[in-house]
């Protein structure tokens, strides 16, 4: 069935660098893709999204890079801070309104 | 409140209770979403409705699973004779308009745990 998930479960990165989280989905008929912050006792926060008409979107200190031929989007956090660490989850939707959230990535920032 | 508010945040049930949970969206939110989060899982769709309209409920996973939302504003998920399957988070969410591209605002989520 459709399903969305993640390559690693846990990332730790050192504060100041650069984090990528990586996403693979398996339905091709999905055309916008959305990133998910959740922090510990929260509902999930939209960061940024995309529609399957584009390969690149940037936002603030965020950019989302869609490889339709792979099915795979990615997540580059540029200077990574202590307040990014939680769980990142990629979503995928197909024109209706059934979003897949994908299993998440953890993301420590040591400082 | 500016965000979605979802009552209680915390419940205890004994197996085979029955329980209600709230959601408060979004002031002139037509969409709201409720979905299902086990412990170190992404949320699971439930139920869509725009506005008083159930328009998907696909991802409720048995009958002893009912939502309503009958002004088009609070909503209520109530789950019937809980099972411990049942425990997980309950989130809920709200979008402005009727496109599956707007912006969802979540909840806080409800945590279920069933003994």
């Amino acid at each position: 069935g459709e399903s969305v998930g993640l390559h690693l479960p846990t990332l730790s990165v050192q504060e100041g660098d650069n984090s990528i989280i990586n996403c693979a989905y398996s339905n091709s008929a999905s055309d916008y893709f959305i990133w998910y912050k959740q922090e510990s006792g929260k509902g999930p926060q939209f960061i940024i999204d995309i529609r399957s008409n584009m390969d690149k979107r940037q936002g603030q200190r965020v950019t989302v890079l869609l490889n339709k031929t792979v099915k795979h989007l990615s997540l580059q956090i540029a200077a990574t801070q202590p307040g990014d660490s939680a769980v990142y989850f990629c979503a995928e939707n197909a024109g209706g309104f059934k979003t897949i959230f994908g299993a998440g990535t953890r993301l420590f920032v040591k400082a | 409140g500016a965000g979605v508010s979802q009552s209680p945040r915390y419940k205890v049930a004994k197996r085979g209770q029955d329980v209600a949970l709230r959601c408060d969206p979004i002031s002139g939110h037509v969409s709201l979403f409720w979905y299902q989060q086990a412990l170190g899982q992404g949320p699971e769709f439930l139920t869509y409705f725009q506005n008083e309209a159930q328009l998907d409920k696909s991802g409720l996973p048995s009958d002893r699973f009912f939502a309503e939302r009958p002004e088009g504003s609070v909503s209520t998920l109530k789950i019937q004779r809980t099972q411990q399957e049942d425990s997980a988070v309950y989130l809920c969410a709200s979008s402005p308009g009727d496109r599956s591209t707007d912006t969802q605002y979540f909840g806080p989520g409800t945590r279920l745990t069933v003994l």
